[in-house]
């Protein structure tokens, strides 16, 4: 059983430029969750999606951030006009249908680098 | 609001030794669940444990164990005899369930060297 795949591992985008992660969740899982992490801190929640449901969204920057997930194919994570700031990993996070108190898996996450 | 402290930033031991790891959490809910994540040099979250809040019961997993105490708050997660392998950040996290959401929330995380 395939684990969350997120790619690419690695993007580097100068100031200006777009930049989309994408996110596989784990074979059975229906929930995604994005996180990011800044150098030296702890994670950040950012985004909870179910499949063409945005559930929670209270983490995500107002601006030039957005998520989707839909009915196929994988979760995207899009940030607009990418500055020096948005420099982080990204990680993203998967759970079975609600039911239960299910771990969230995480994937290797994305390394974002704005040049 | 949920909050989770680690108040220890780094710790360096040498292999063979016991090491602990603080974890302090705030929050309303009267159910909540806990959770201890490891992310080793190679970037990846590794999942360890997760804890209800209606579950006290200490837990063992082999050189691995973990204190929840409801009283003060804490979740300590205990190493002994530490390996060279275990140098990692290791996480503590806090999810509630008012709200509908399933967000988790991290501490900062404490980072463990383990020398030989």
């Amino acid at each position: 059983n395939a684990g969350v795949m997120q790619n690419p591992r690695h993007l580097v985008r100068r100031r200006g430029q777009e930049a989309r992660l994408r996110c596989s969740p784990m074979k059975g899982h229906s929930h995604v969750y994005w996180y990011r992490q800044l150098p030296e801190e702890g994670l950040k929640f950012m985004v909870y999606l179910q499949k063409e449901n945005i559930i929670d969204e209270s983490g995500m920057p107002k601006e030039r951030f957005s998520a989707e997930f839909p009915k196929e194919g994988p979760s995207i994570l899009r940030i607009q006009q990418v500055v020096r700031g948005d420099s982080a990993a990204y990680f993203c996070a998967s759970s079975p249908p609600s039911g239960g108190p299910g771990e969230q898996y995480f994937g290797p996450g994305t390394r974002l680098t704005v040049t | 609001a949920q909050k989770v402290t680690q108040a220890q930033t780094e710790i360096s031991v040498v292999e063979k030794e016991d090491v602990t790891l603080d974890c302090v959490y705030e929050t309303r809910d009267t159910t909540y669940y806990l959770f201890w994540y490891k992310q080793p040099p190679s970037g990846e979250l590794v999942f360890l444990i997760r804890r209800n809040s209606f579950d006290e019961q200490n837990e063992i997993s082999g050189r691995y164990s973990w204190n929840f105490q409801k009283s003060t708050s804490s979740f300590n997660f205990t190493i002994t005899a530490s390996q060279v392998v275990d140098s990692a950040v290791y996480f503590c996290a806090l999810r509630g369930t008012q709200g509908g959401s399933e967000k988790l929330v991290f501490g900062k995380g404490t980072k463990l060297t383990v020398n030989p």
